[in-house]
């Protein structure tokens, strides 16, 4: 049984390219969240999701910033126009459902912009 | 939203127990707490998590106050592939509030 799994593990882009990380959740778990850890500091919460429908996106930045979770496919979050400060770890989650139960993360993307 | 409070640094020979503790004062009557680590830049890991009676699993013990205003981690026996940051988490609603945590050091 797979973990969460993310990709890619590093990305590397240019300033004002765009930005595609993917996350497939647990077999069996219907609810993804995406956390975002800048250098020294903690995860940040962005956004929460179940299949096809955005729940809380209180976390995301207003501009540039989009995530989806189609019926098929993994979680995409995209950041458009990259720049210097988004430079950070993506953490993608999942769970089976909400209310007591924890998480379980992923590995990571590391988003480096030049 | 409850804030936790943890302290940013600690040490712990190895072998010996690693009591890691938190302080959750304004936590609601039906907010969790959950503790999870992370290992150098690893995703963060579940250890535990309770509501008001203390747990333990295969990982560690979660010992939560009877005013449930703070709790403590208990990991039994530390080695040195524990050495992490550990983070305590009031969950709320859809989200975990991760702080800075408290970065384990075992010690051989």
């Amino acid at each position: 049984n797979a973990g969460v799994m993310q990709n890619p593990r590093h990305l590397v882009r240019r300033r004002g390219q765009e930005a595609r990380l993917r996350c497939s959740p647990m077999k069996g778990h219907s609810h993804v969240y995406w956390y975002r850890q800048l250098p020294e500091e903690g995860l940040k919460f962005m956004v929460y999701l179940q299949k096809e429908n955005i729940i809380d996106e209180s976390g995301m930045p207003k501009e540039r910033f989009s995530a989806e979770f189609p019926k098929e496919g993994p979680s995409i979050l995209r950041i458009q126009q990259v720049v210097r400060g988004d430079s950070a770890a993506y953490f993608c989650a999942s769970s089976v459902t909400t209310g007591a139960y924890g998480y379980t993360f992923g590995s990571g993307t590391r988003l480096t912009v030049v | 939203d409850a804030k936790t409070t943890q302290p940013t640094s600690m040490d712990c020979a190895e072998g010996r127990a690693a009591n890691l503790p938190c302080n959750h004062s304004t936590i609601s009557g039906n907010e969790y707490v959950y503790w999870y680590r992370q290992i150098h830049s690893q995703g963060p890991q579940y250890i535990i998590h309770g509501l008001k009676n203390n747990e333990t699993n295969e990982m560690a013990s979660l010992i939560i106050t009877e005013d449930r205003k703070s709790s403590t981690l208990i990991l039994p026996h530390a080695t040195l592939r524990d050495t992490a940051v550990y983070y305590c988490i009031v969950r709320a609603l859809n989200q975990f509030y991760f702080g800075t945590g408290t970065s384990l050091t075992v010690i051989p």
